[in-house]
This record gives structure tokens, sequence and C-alpha cells, in this order.
């Protein structure tokens, strides 16, 4: 089955413990993005990946970290959470970029920084 | 900086109604708007697609058009069922250096049986 899958699905951590978010998609999709969506500011883009090697950050970038070593995978890293970090973590993918390409999305990560 | 909005924030309407939820985007330079739907607690799934060269798409009892001179989109619900309660977004792929997807806060819709 096509998709995308993140783990874990819900974290509770305290302030400063570093944490790794897992994205994963069985697509073989060349475009990966992380978003996180707040009550009131809605789903905002974190980094995104073009391809293996390539990354860039988006909107709100601060605090976090990304890698893209494999295709498949795009790890989302917080060395240092914070509360202001509690929200809900959503990973996408899409083929490519392009006016055609639906973004597929993973079924989220809810975290909690105490 | 690309704006996308979705006016009302929520809706209600009684079982059997046709409605129609609002996108509109400042930028017109976009390469496709897609319509999701997000159930409580839960990922986004794809509703329609419409590429910037296109007018609208249909699915089911789904339509979506698009109207890029006016930064307009709409996404239209025939019949509606309780079970298309959910919040749905609008999303906007732009053709800009950042080749960012900008999502509008969604509009959240409760069909009354």
């Amino acid at each position: 089955e096509a998709q995308v899958t993140q783990n874990p699905r819900y974290l509770i951590t305290v302030t400063g413990k570093k944490l790794t978010v897992t994205c994963s998609q069985n697509m073989n999709h060349e475009y990966m993005s992380w978003y996180r969506q707040d009550p009131g500011l809605g789903l905002r883009q974190i980094y995104y990946s073009m391809n293996v090697e390539v990354t860039d950050k988006g909107d709100v970038p601060e605090g976090y970290k990304v890698s893209r070593k494999e295709k498949r995978n795009f790890p989302l890293i917080l060395e240092s959470p914070s509360p202001n970090q509690t929200s809900l973590y959503f990973c996408a993918s899409s083929l490519a970029t392009g006016p055609q390409e639906t973004q597929y999305f993973g079924p989220g990560t809810r975290l909690l920084v105490l | 900086k690309q704006e996308v909005t979705q006016i009302p924030a929520a809706l209600s309407v009684p079982e059997g109604e046709n409605l129609v939820l609002n996108c509109s985007f400042t930028d017109s330079a976009i390469y496709n708007l897609q319509w999701f739907r997000q159930d409580p607690g839960k990922g986004l799934t794809s509703l329609l697609l419409i590429q910037s060269s296109q007018r609208e798409q249909t699915s089911g009892r789904l339509n979506a058009s698009l109207d890029k001179s006016s930064g307009r989109s709409t996404l239209y619900i025939a019949a509606s069922q309780p079970g298309d309660s959910a919040t749905y977004l609008c999303a906007a792929g732009n053709w800009n250096r950042d080749d960012k997807i900008i999502f509008g806060k969604g509009t959240r819709l409760h069909i009354l049986p």
C-alpha cells in the first residue's frame, strides 16, 4: 500500500531532550516536507527536500533540523525541544513539484514538550 | 509573499444541501491549487488538484474551480451528507524560487443530520 508513515504517533518529552521523528514513504517520491499544525495558525512548512541531500528551510525552521540521506526517509530532529514546539507534526511527500503533483500526508505526530 | 485565506472558518448546513467553500490567494503565480480534507486528529487527504492551466476538477459529488485572475478557488459539495463533516483546507503551490506550498487555515464544516 502506498503510504507515508511517521513514528512515533504520540510523544511526550521534556525541555532539552533531543528527539527524532521519523518519516518514510514507499512511493519513490522526490519531494518531502515537514509541517506543523497549530490552532489558529494552520499548517506551516518547517523544512522541505527536493531530493536526496537537498534540503531547504520552510517558513518556521528555527529549532528544527532535517536530513535526507535516502530517498524514502526524511527525519525531523529537535536538538533541544522547547514547550513552544508542542504541536501536531505532519510529513508529506509528492513525486516531484509541479502542476500535476498531489501531496500525500502521513497520519501525524502529536508532540508535547513539558 | 503568498497568502491563502479561507472564509468562513466554520460552517454548519443541514444534510442534503449543496454548499460552496471559498479559498482566496494573493499571488496568481501558482502552479496548482489543492483541496484537502482533514478529520479530527487525523492527517490530510487530497480531494482534488487543479493545475494552473485548468479551470475545474470533479470527483463524485465534489467540484473544484480555479480562477487565477481573481485569485479564487471554490469547492462545491453537492447533496451534503453527515460524513462530509470535516475540516477542508486549500493549498497553493507556488512557482517561485522557494517552491513552497502555502495552506489556508481551513473551513470546519458540520453537516446537520
